[in-house]
């Protein structure tokens, strides 16, 4: 089955990186792409970037640009997202989802928590 | 904000209608589908309707979508209380070489 997994919980000081990973399983990994979504505390749904898994272009949110990096290692299946000078803004779930150059997300990574506090 | 608007709370009794709407532009719904997410608290989203209107197997057929122009709704009929929760619409947008926008969210109580 398809599965998408995350790595676990991040505490980060303002200005540090957090590098979050995304594994998949159960289907051809360069088939998809993978996009990066996030959810700030009691807030909605923000879109990060998407990554072609098969090439490694990508294309990032405007407000991210320049802070956001996606990569993709295709001998372990495995999409990253980087991300540099954290703000306490930057607080929030973070999750990988599965899908084309659409808006079509079928499988969800479980989401991790980045918590950006001094 | 956020680049499709949509209420930000919307509520009903059991067994009731309710619609949710969703308002973009001609770079976004105008021109590309929209699709519709469910969030239940501490889950991930799970796709509700895709395509404008269709629904993926397993979803209620009381869930029911449609697009107009630069508009959407989401129309769930025979309300549950297993349907509260949280919908976000959600569309490519065309312009600045193309990006996804979400709808701010709409927080369905079911009373």
């Amino acid at each position: 089955q398809v599965q998408l997994v995350q790595s676990g919980a991040e505490v980060k000081k303002p200005g540090a990186s957090v590098k979050v990973s995304c594994k998949a399983s159960g289907y051809k990994f360069t088939s998809y792409f993978i996009h990066w979504v996030r959810q700030a505390p009691g807030k909605g749904l923000e879109w990060m970037g998407i990554i072609n898994s098969s090439s490694g272009s990508t294309n990032y949110a405007q407000m991210l640009q320049g802070r956001v990096t996606m990569t993709r290692d295709t001998s372990t299946s495995t999409v990253y997202m980087d991300l540099s000078s954290l703000r306490p803004e930057d607080t929030a779930v973070y999750f990988c989802t599965r899908g084309g150059q659409n808006t079509f997300f079928d499988y969800w990574g479980q989401g991790t928590l980045v918590a950006v506090s001094s | 904000q956020s680049v499709l608007t949509q209420p930000p709370s919307a509520s009903g009794t059991p067994g009731q209608r309710v619609t949710i709407s969703c308002s973009g532009s001609s770079s976004n719904i105008g021109s590309n589908v929209v699709n519709w997410y469910q969030q239940l608290p501490g889950t991930a989203p799970k796709v509700l309707i895709y395509n404008n209107d269709q629904r993926p197997s397993g979803v209620p057929g009381r869930f029911s979508g449609s697009k107009s122009g630069t508009s959407a709704s989401l129309a769930i009929s025979g309300l549950q209380s297993e349907d509260e929760a949280d919908y976000y619409c959600v569309a490519w947008d065309d312009s600045l070489n193309g990006h996804v926008v979400f709808g701010g969210g709409t927080k369905l109580t079911v009373l």
